[in-house]
């Protein structure tokens, strides 16, 4: 147990709808990360928050916003979904920015 | 820019059998480089890692030496377990830049059988 939560673990929904995806990081630590896992794309950096803001953006549509709470948990919003965006989304943290990440179990999305 | 490229898979050894996993990076800055492991129906896992030119990882018999000179960092076990079947994804980051995010390579596959 890395001590990062996902929710939900699977999710099955249609195109064209929304869904939000949660995020609760370690305890104490202050920097989030979201990845894209994908069969054709492998895996992808979305974006990263430290503390509350935003420090770096990586391949995210602009149809995906996120954001980090002052609790520090985090959300990851997909809107106007497409059959593409069908794959596992992954959290993690770390206490500082750092390469060495703590991996939730992931989100598995389905667009129909 | 920063980029991992990573030995193609599917890789399937027999128990005991020697294991290497070739990764090679590029980078803008010092990179620091990192090996995970994906386990079946689970996160991404730090397997080792290295920050330094000649830095030696090693975790659960496995290792892997950045070389600056050759650009790379390859995995290796001398004599892997069922067990060890999973994905590994070699990754870079680079600490100047501040964010620090993770570059990760496409993972390679490993399957041991008994």
């Amino acid at each position: 147990d890395s001590g990062v939560t996902q929710t939900p673990k699977h999710l099955i929904t249609a195109t064209g709808q929304r869904v939000t995806l949660r995020c609760s990081p370690r305890s104490g630590d202050l920097s989030v990360y979201w990845y894209q896992q994908s069969l054709d794309q492998g895996l992808q950096f979305l974006i990263q928050y430290y503390n509350g803001e935003e420090r770096a953006k990586g391949n995210i549509l602009e149809r995906f916003s996120a954001q980090q709470f002052p609790d520090l948990h985090s959300e990851l919003n997909l809107s106007s979904l497409e059959l593409g965006d069908s794959a596992l989304y992954f959290c993690a943290s770390s206490v500082v920015p750092s390469g060495e990440l703590f991996f939730g179990e992931g989100s598995r999305l389905t667009v129909l | 820019g920063n980029s991992v490229t990573q030995m193609e898979g599917p890789v399937t050894l027999s128990e005991e059998a020697f294991l290497t996993i070739n990764c090679t990076y590029t980078a803008t800055g010092y990179p620091s480089l990192f090996w995970y492991v994906q386990y079946p129906g689970e996160g991404l896992q730090l397997l080792l890692k290295a920050t330094k030119a000649d830095d030696k990882g090693s975790n659960k018999g496995f290792e892997a030496t950045y070389r600056k000179e050759t650009t790379s960092f390859h995995l290796e076990k001398g004599s892997v377990q069922v067990s060890d079947s999973a994905v590994y994804f070699c990754a870079l980051s680079v600490p100047q830049t501040g964010a620090n995010n993770l570059f990760f390579g496409t993972g390679t596959r490993l399957t041991v059988i008994p």
